[in-house]
């Protein structure tokens, strides 16, 4: 078992669509959680970071935590065509925290 | 702020065949990484650098992988020799430095194809 699942897409959507995009991780030992955007051939960007449970916005982002659950959200209103990309989850641990596991990523289309 | 710099962009080898990427990383960067990330997949970790020491190397095939950072710099990755699963891109990140709150900053990598 991985210990980040993504859901797998692809996924698409029209324009000004809100997308909600989803991770589960199973250690436990995972206590920060951030959402990257890799546009295809680039490298992965860092969009949204989050540590506790509960919600983090950033304009038209929104990060959400359920440390219960073991669940990770992340949603994306007004949704535009350059938000066409794969987000990848990450989740670092407190013991050698510089250390990011990633989910498989979800691809994105936003269609005009 | 200048990014993440990898090269080569793209290299096409044989199985069997050597092959070496490099990486210089963000001014100042303490902490350096180098991922796999295989069509489909997610990046995974291979290596990490703390200045010029391995922090974590536990998911690197060291009967074939070997990585150096000069200097506490610049890092090369070595594949050898390659096998057809190695196809894959190798992205480089750097951080400010390992803790928890300092993000990841990649470069655009380096699409190995093995034939």
């Amino acid at each position: 078992q991985k210990e980040v699942e993504q859901d797998p897409g692809p996924l698409s959507v029209p324009e000004g669509a809100i997308v909600s995009l989803n991770c589960t991780y199973s250690n436990s030992a995972f206590q920060y959680f951030m959402w990257y955007r890799q546009y295809s051939r680039k490298g992965p960007e860092l969009l949204m970071y989050t540590y506790s449970s509960g919600n983090k916005e950033d304009g038209r982002f929104t990060a959400q935590v359920d440390k219960s659950s073991k669940y990770i959200s992340l949603f994306i209103r007004d949704s535009q065509p350059s938000d066409s990309a794969t987000y990848l989850c990450a989740s670092r641990g407190s013991t050698n925290a510089g250390k990011s596991t990633f989910g498989d990523g979800t691809t994105l289309t936003v269609k005009p | 702020e200048a990014g993440v710099a990898q090269s080569p962009r793209y290299k096409i080898i044989e199985k069997r065949q050597s092959v070496a990427f490099w990486c210089n990383p963000i001014s100042g960067h303490a902490t350096l990484y180098w991922y796999q990330q295989i069509l489909g997949q997610g990046p995974k970790l291979l290596i990490q650098f703390q200045n010029n020491g391995v922090v974590d190397d536990s998911q690197l095939p060291k009967d074939r992988f070997s990585a150096e950072r000069l200097k506490g710099v610049d890092s090369t990755l070595k594949i050898q020799p390659a096998k057809l699963e190695d196809s894959a891109v190798y992205l480089c990140a750097s951080s400010l430095d390992s803790q928890y709150n300092s993000p990841l900053h990649f470069g655009n990598g380096t699409r190995l194809t093995v034939t």
